[in-house]
């Protein structure tokens, strides 16, 4: 049974920064390619970051270049995401999400979101 | 950036219509298309992809047909279950989102 289980999420002054973290289980991690997506009620859904299944590859939404990194750790199972210098318009409901190609494909699992609060 | 648009926002309709949903790309984006259904509180999940191929374990009331701009997502027969929030999702290039159809019970 596959299962994505994200953390990290909670309430973070602008500015500051938060990691994520998201453990995956019942697939073979490593042949997958991993996203980050966010929703909000205004935007909707929004891809943040990807990172391809050999780690080679990343791609980041232009509302988060140069302040979020996504990372991987296929030893652990697991991707993360750094999240530095914080705004308000990052709060939202932040996925992972696997998608069984090397990076950009359809995006087979998700996780059961965490919850990021921008706010001071 | 490649802008995903979806009609109607809101659709209303009864257990056992035909409903069908429309998603066009600002540019042809081939058959790298997904459809995805949203219950509230719930993470989005994968009903469709390349536009037309059904997941795995979804029912064949769902059908997916277009390719270059327009795309379509059609339910033959509306269940209880599908009322929901359907979200289309092209991956040619980058990822981008359609913002969503809300199907509710009339």
């Amino acid at each position: 049974q596959v299962q994505l289980v994200e953390s990290g999420g909670g309430v973070v002054q602008p500015g500051r920064s938060l990691r994520l973290s998201c453990v995956a289980s019942g697939f073979i991690f490593r042949d997958y390619a991993l996203f980050w997506v966010r929703q909000t009620p205004d935007k909707g859904l929004e891809w943040v970051a990807v990172i391809s299944y050999d780690v080679n590859n990343n791609y980041y939404a232009d509302s988060v270049k140069g302040r979020f990194t996504i990372s991987r750790d296929n030893s652990k199972n697991t991707i993360y995401l750094q999240m530095n210098s914080l705004r308000t318009e990052d709060t939202a409901v932040y996925y992972c999400a696997s998608s069984a190609s090397y990076d950009f494909g359809s995006l087979d699992y998700w996780g059961q979101g965490t919850l990021v609060t921008v706010s001071s | 950036d490649i802008q995903m648009t979806q009609s109607p926002s809101t659709l209303s309709a009864s257990v056992g219509d035909r409903v069908t949903i429309t998603c066009r790309a600002s540019q042809s984006i081939g058959d790298w298309l997904a459809w995805y259904q949203q219950r509230p509180g719930k993470a989005p999940k994968l009903l469709i992809y390349k536009a037309s191929t059904l997941n795995t374990g979804v029912p064949s009331r769902f059908s997916g047909s277009g390719s270059g701009t327009e795309f379509t997502l059609t339910i033959s027969s509306l269940q209880p279950d599908d009322f929901a929030t359907y979200y289309c999702h092209q991956y040619n290039l980058y990822s981008n989102f359609g913002q969503g159809t809300k199907l509710e019970i009339k």
